[in-house]
């Protein structure tokens, strides 16, 4: 199994650009989960999917973020404009909800740099 | 509200050490409960997880955990450190809101010669 892939694995941009992190989970989880983390805040959960629905968006920071999941396989996160407070690494996650599994598996992370 | 404590930001334990990690909760129902490490650089990877059944669980890398209802506690344990196992550890417990999780705030192991 390949695992959760993420991409890119780095990103630096500048200030007012638009930034999107990709996200495939693994083959068979139903849901999916972006988190951030930083050194001041720790691990952040930003939104859920499941089925491909969002399920909760409430650790969304603002209107600047937005994400999708327009199929089982695929998930993108976008800031659009980008600030130097976005700068942090940003992990995507997988699990298969059903029955008594609840365990998440984590890809890579992409880290993020807004100059 | 469901919370993960983790009383702990920084452990330095000599490598050969035993190793204990400390978590409470604060869960309204029967919890489930995991152990994941982050080494530098890395996504986090799951050690160990409580579902029901026998309170003492093993995990990868020689881990294990116990979780006592009593005490709300879910502690990760370790006989023997090794410098591979510095990292940051995290538990975490759930479901939250559907399938999330509520993680901790995270601890910080070295492991000094």
């Amino acid at each position: 199994d390949a695992g959760v892939i993420q991409s890119p694995r780095h990103e630096v941009t500048e200030m007012g650009q638009e930034v999107t992190l990709r996200c495939k989970p693994i083959s068979g989880h139903n849901s999916l989960f972006w988190y951030r983390q930083t050194m001041m805040r720790g691990l952040e959960l930003l939104i859920y999917f499941n089925n491909n629905v969002p399920i909760d968006d409430s650790g969304m920071p603002e209107d600047r973020f937005s994400a999708k999941m327009p199929n089982a396989s695929f998930s993108t996160l976008k800031i659009q404009p980008s600030e130097p407070r976005d700068s942090a690494v940003y992990f995507c996650a997988s699990s298969f909800s059903g029955g008594a599994s609840y365990e998440q598996y984590f890809g890579p992370g992409t880290r993020l740099t807004v100059t | 509200a469901q919370s993960v404590t983790q009383p702990d930001i920084h452990i330095t334990v000599s490598e050969g050490a035993s190793l204990e990690l400390r978590c409470n909760y604060s869960y309204g129902a029967t919890p489930y409960l995991f152990w994941y490490v982050q080494s530098p650089g890395q996504g986090l990877q799951l050690l160990l997880k409580y579902f029901s059944g026998d309170t003492l669980v093993q995990g990868i890398k020689g881990f294990e955990a116990e979780f006592k209802r009593s005490q709300s506690s879910f502690n990760l344990r370790k006989p023997s450190v090794h410098w591979s196992d510095a990292a940051e550890y995290f538990c975490a417990v759930g479901p939250n809101s559907g399938y999330a999780l509520n993680f901790g705030k995270g601890t910080s192991l070295l492991v000094t010669p």
